[in-house]
């Protein structure tokens, strides 16, 4: 079936330096690539999501890649401030608002 | 803003227990999920609805079912509480399937099953 591989599960930081999330995906047909923060306690927020028409997407400190052919997409963060600090979650789609499967999470410490 | 409330934030309750899980959306988004979230699992979808009356199973169906005659509200049934039914419970809702904008999330239900 469908099905999305995180990693690493923890990454720990200096403040200031880069942070690489990657995923995998195995269904060919996803072409929808979100990534989700969620602070402790706190409900998800999306961060910042890719199409498959699209190999990069940048907003600011936060960026994402993606290479279809691989079926390989990555989060990069960089600059790293204490309150990026949360647990990252990568999902694949089909369908921009359909069914999303999710990855197993990145939690990420930034250490001041 | 796009509210997706949970009716219960802590619930606990015995085993074989019938528990009901609502969520509401106040945005008139067509399509609903429901995911259980477990440490070092990820979000696992358990049931979505793409329209009012409409269901399907997600990867880990077996022991759930799911309502939504409304299209505002979409509940998950546990008919026979078991102890690994012991999560923390997100419900989702989006616009549309294709359309703008990702999921909005609901603040959680974490349920313990005893």
């Amino acid at each position: 079936g469908e099905n999305v591989e995180q990693h690493p599960s923890t990454l720990s930081v200096q403040e200031g330096d880069s942070a690489v999330i990657k995923c995998t995906y195995s269904d060919s047909a996803s072409n929808y690539f979100p990534w989700y923060k969620q602070e402790l306690g706190k409900r998800p927020q999306l961060i910042i999501d890719i199409r498959s028409n699209v190999g990069e997407k940048k907003d600011q400190r936060i960026a994402v890649t993606l290479n279809k052919t691989a079926k390989h997409f990555s989060l990069h963060i960089t600059e790293t401030q204490p309150e990026d600090s949360a647990v990252y979650f990568c999902a694949a789609s089909r369908n921009q608002g359909g069914k999303l499967i999710f990855g197993q999470g990145t939690e990420l410490s930034v250490k001041p | 803003d796009v509210k997706v409330t949970q009716s219960s934030r802590y619930l606990v309750k015995r085993t074989g227990e019938k528990v009901f899980l609502e969520c509401v959306q106040d945005m008139d988004h067509e399509n609903m999920f429901w995911y259980r979230q477990d440490p070092g699992l990820g979000l696992r979808l358990i049931y979505f609805s793409y329209d009012v009356k409409m269901k399907e199973k997600g990867d880990i169906p077996e022991g759930y079912s799911v309502s939504r005659e409304k299209k505002e509200r979409f509940s998950l049934i546990l008919e026979s509480a078991s102890t690994n039914q012991t999560s923390m419970y997100l419900c989702a809702s989006s616009l549309a399937t294709g359309g703008g904008g990702g999921y909005t999330f609901g603040s959680g239900t974490r349920l313990t099953v005893v």
